[in-house]
C-alpha cells in the first residue's frame, strides 16, 4: 500500500542551527509533496507544497527538496528558534485520497 | 475572512450513542476533507468532497460512519452506536481548488471526541 514515512519521531536540536526533517514515500510516485506545522491542541497549518518537477523550494528560513531518486524530500528550518518547535507533517494524495505521515516532534533548545 | 469552523469543540458521550460532528468550510472552497486525529499519532484520512460528491468512501473506518455535505458549504460527520475506539480529534479541512490536487488545505481547531 501507499505509505508517508516520516522515520524520526522527535528531533531536537540547539537554537541557531539547521533542523533537517526527512519523508520518505512507499509504493507510488506523488506528484507532490506538502509540508505543515501542527501545534498541540490545534489543526495543521499549510507550510510548502513542492512539485513532483521542482527540485528545491523556499520560504524565508525554510527550504523543501524532492528526490524522486530516493523517494524522499527533506525539509529544513535554518537558522532554527524555540518558536519553531511543533510537530511537523508530510502529506501528498494518492487516488482519491490524502496520505499524511505521522510527524515529527521539534524542540528547539535556547 | 473565517477560517475552518467546526462544532462541537468537544463531546463527550457514552458508548452507543450517535453523535453528529459539523464542519463549516471557508467561504467558496469546493473541497472538504475529514480527518481523524487520536492522541500522539498522525492524520488518519476518512473522506473528502468535491462540492457534494465524495468520490470514495472507503476511508470511512466502518460502516458505523457517515458523512455528507449539502449545498457544497456545511458538512456533517455521523457516528452511530460510538465505541470507545472512536475517541480522538476529528479534523476538518477545506480547499479552494479540486481536491487531491495541489492545494493547500485549511484546518479547523476539530472535535475531541470521548466515549465513555
Amino acid at each position: 500500500s501507499q505509505k508517508i514515512e516520516q522515520n524520526s519521531e522527535a528531533l531536537n536540536i540547539q537554537e541557531g542551527k539547521t533542523a533537517t526533517l526527512t519523508c520518505n514515500y512507499t509504493n507510488y510516485s506523488p506528484a507532490y509533496l506538502q509540508w505543515y506545522r501542527q501545534d498541540p491542541g490545534r489543526g495543521p497549518v499549510f507550510l510548502l507544497l513542492i512539485r513532483e518537477n521542482e527540485k528545491e523550494k523556499r520560504k524565508e528560513r525554510l527550504k523543501v527538496t524532492f528526490d524522486t531518486t530516493l523517494k524522499q524530500s527533506l525539509f529544513h528550518i535554518t537558522a532554527s528558534q524555540p518558536a519553531d518547535s511543533a510537530t511537523y507533517l508530510c502529506a501528498s494524495s494518492s487516488a482519491s485520497k490524502i496520505i499524511f505521515g505521522s510527524g515529527t516532534r521539534l524542540s528547539i533548545r535556547p | 475572512g473565517a477560517g475552518v469552523s467546526q462544532s462541537p469543540s468537544n463531546k463527550v458521550t457514552e458508548k452507543g450513542k450517535d453523535v453528529e460532528l459539523r464542519c463549516d468550510p471557508i467561504s467558496g472552497h469546493t473541497a472538504l476533507y475529514w480527518y481523524r486525529q487520536s492522541l500522539g499519532q498522525g492524520l488518519e484520512f476518512l473522506i473528502y468532497f468535491q462540492g457534494n460528491s465524495a468520490p470514495d468512501k472507503s476511508g470511512l473506518p466502518s460502516d458505523r460512519f457517515s458523512a455528507e455535505r449539502t449545498g457544497g458549504s456545511v458538512s456533517t460527520l455521523t457516528i452511530q452506536r460510538t465505541q470507545q475506539e472512536d475517541s480522538a480529534v476529528y479534523l476538518c479541512a477545506s480547499s479552494l481548488g479540486l481536491a487531491v490536487k495541489y492545494n493547500e488545505q485549511f484546518f479547523g481547531p476539530g472535535t475531541r471526541l470521548t466515549v465513555l
